[in-house]
């Protein structure tokens, strides 16, 4: 079984511009969540999307918005990037039941520049 | 909300040393309680959780971690480490009874010279 895809590895931007990442989950899971990932903050909880439907969401900007479609793929966006938007971007999915664990990609490294 | 605090950000050992790592939480309903791993360009892996029962659990390559409910505390431990285990490690929490996101600490770095 595949395991959770994340495209591109790296990106290099530049303030002001937005971003669009993207996220393949593990077949035959439906929900999937985006975190962020930095050394000083650990991973925080961006969202997370199931059934096409936003279910939980952390406390970031709406710069940083996200959708998911039909087939479960799920894509993230950030706006008028800044320079502390430069991170790890991490997406996982899980079936979407209580207490199952999350399987993660291995990110998105983004700089902004 | 609830949050978790990892309290050693970051971890020397020597092989064959102790590991107790030290994850706080502030909750007071029910929590589902895991462990993640990071091994050097790997994925982030479920170590071991904890949902109810007997509050000792054990997971892959010989950690466990002890559930201490009056302490809001699920410490991970090992009692002899090996050079294979230097990894970022995640305590995080959910709330029991929906389909809640866990919250993740902000890791412990974990460095075992051989």
């Amino acid at each position: 079984k595949a395991g959770v895809t994340q495209t591109p590895r790296y990106l290099i931007k530049t303030r002001g511009q937005q971003v669009t990442l993207s996220c393949s989950p593990i077949s035959g899971h439906r929900s999937v969540s985006w975190y962020q990932q930095t050394p000083g903050q650990g991973l925080q909880f961006l969202f997370e999307y199931f059934s096409e439907t936003q279910r939980n969401k952390g406390n970031f900007p709406g710069r940083f918005s996200g959708r998911q479609f039909s087939n479960s793929r799920s894509e993230m966006n950030v706006s008028t990037l800044e320079l502390g938007d430069s991170a790890l971007y991490l997406c996982a999915s899980r079936r979407g039941g209580e207490n199952e664990k999350l399987f993660f990609g291995s990110g998105t490294q983004l700089s902004v520049l | 909300a609830q949050s978790v605090s990892q309290h050693n950000h970051h971890v020397i050992l020597s092989e064959a040393a102790s590991l107790e790592l030290g994850c706080n939480y502030s909750y007071g309903g029910t929590v589902n309680l895991f462990w993640y791993v990071q091994y050097p360009g790997q994925h982030l892996q479920l170590l071991l959780k904890y949902f109810s029962g007997d509050p000792l659990v054990k997971g892959i390559k010989g950690f466990e971690a002890e559930f201490i409910k009056s302490k809001f505390s699920f410490n991970l431990r090992k009692p002899s480490v090996q050079w294979s285990d230097t990894a970022e490690y995640f305590c995080a929490v959910s709330r029991s009874g929906g389909s809640y996101i866990p919250t993740f600490g902000r890791g412990t770095s974990l460095i075992v010279h051989p």
